[in-house]
């Protein structure tokens, strides 16, 4: 079936960086941009951009300039996410999704990552 | 950015009862870029509805979407117990897509 397996659960520190990574099946990666949405603890949905597994370009939202990055490798169907110098409140559940075209929106989601950063 | 205000914060309703959940738009939004997901706790969102009133795949005939510019709505008609959960709007434009906060819909 169509799905997206994400990574687990991640320990930083202040200042560093975490890779989170998502790994699609069931459906063909290339054809479908991936966004990260993330969700802080009892909070709302956070969009924080995407990536285009066809061409690997990507775009996020000013708010992440200069801190994020999203990639991926088509031979292994994945999708990365690396977000750098942490900060406590980056601490949240990350989430993959892909983007129906057809419906612009998120029709397939990752079951998250928790990202916990503490000193 | 466009910000999204949904209303109310929580709405207290029992099964059988219907709910009407608002989102509210900062400036108009197309109709096709506004979409709704359904929330359960220590789950990922799943997608309810989108194009504003078009139902998503394996979701019930008892949810419906409504609204246009910057007023939209969604009415689940009867509510079952697993439709207690949290809904959240989003939309996109200018390149950017954002979430409303969400409205957690419980059991009184």
């Amino acid at each position: 079936q169509m799905q997206l397996v994400q990574s687990g659960a991640e320990v930083k520190k202040p200042g560093a960086s975490v890779r989170v990574s998502c790994k699609a099946s069931g459906f063909t990666f290339t054809d479908y941009f991936i966004h990260w949405v993330r969700q802080a603890p009892g909070q709302g949905l956070e969009w924080m951009g995407w990536v285009n597994p066809n061409s690997g370009g990507s775009h996020f939202p000013q708010k992440f300039q200069g801190r994020v990055t999203m990639i991926r490798d088509t031979f292994i169907n994945t999708a990365y996410l690396e977000l750098t110098g942490l900060k406590s409140d980056d601490t949240a559940v990350y989430y993959c999704a892909r983007e129906d075209a057809t419906k612009d929106a998120f029709d397939i989601w990752g079951r998250g990552t928790m990202v916990t950063v503490s000193s | 950015e466009i910000v999204l205000t949904q209303s109310p914060g929580t709405l207290s309703l029992s099964p059988g009862e219907r709910a009407t959940l608002s989102c509210r738009a900062s400036q108009s939004v197309s109709s096709t870029y506004l979409a709704w997901y359904q929330q359960k706790p220590g789950q990922a969102p799943r997608l309810l509805m989108y194009g504003a009133s078009s139902r998503a795949t394996g979701i019930p005939d008892r949810f419906s979407g409504s609204g246009s510019g910057t007023d939209f709505t969604l009415t689940i008609s009867r509510l079952e117990p697993e439709d207690f959960a949290v809904y959240y709007c989003q939309q996109y434009g200018s390149s950017l897509y954002t979430f409303g906060q969400g409205t957690k819909l419980e059991i009184k």
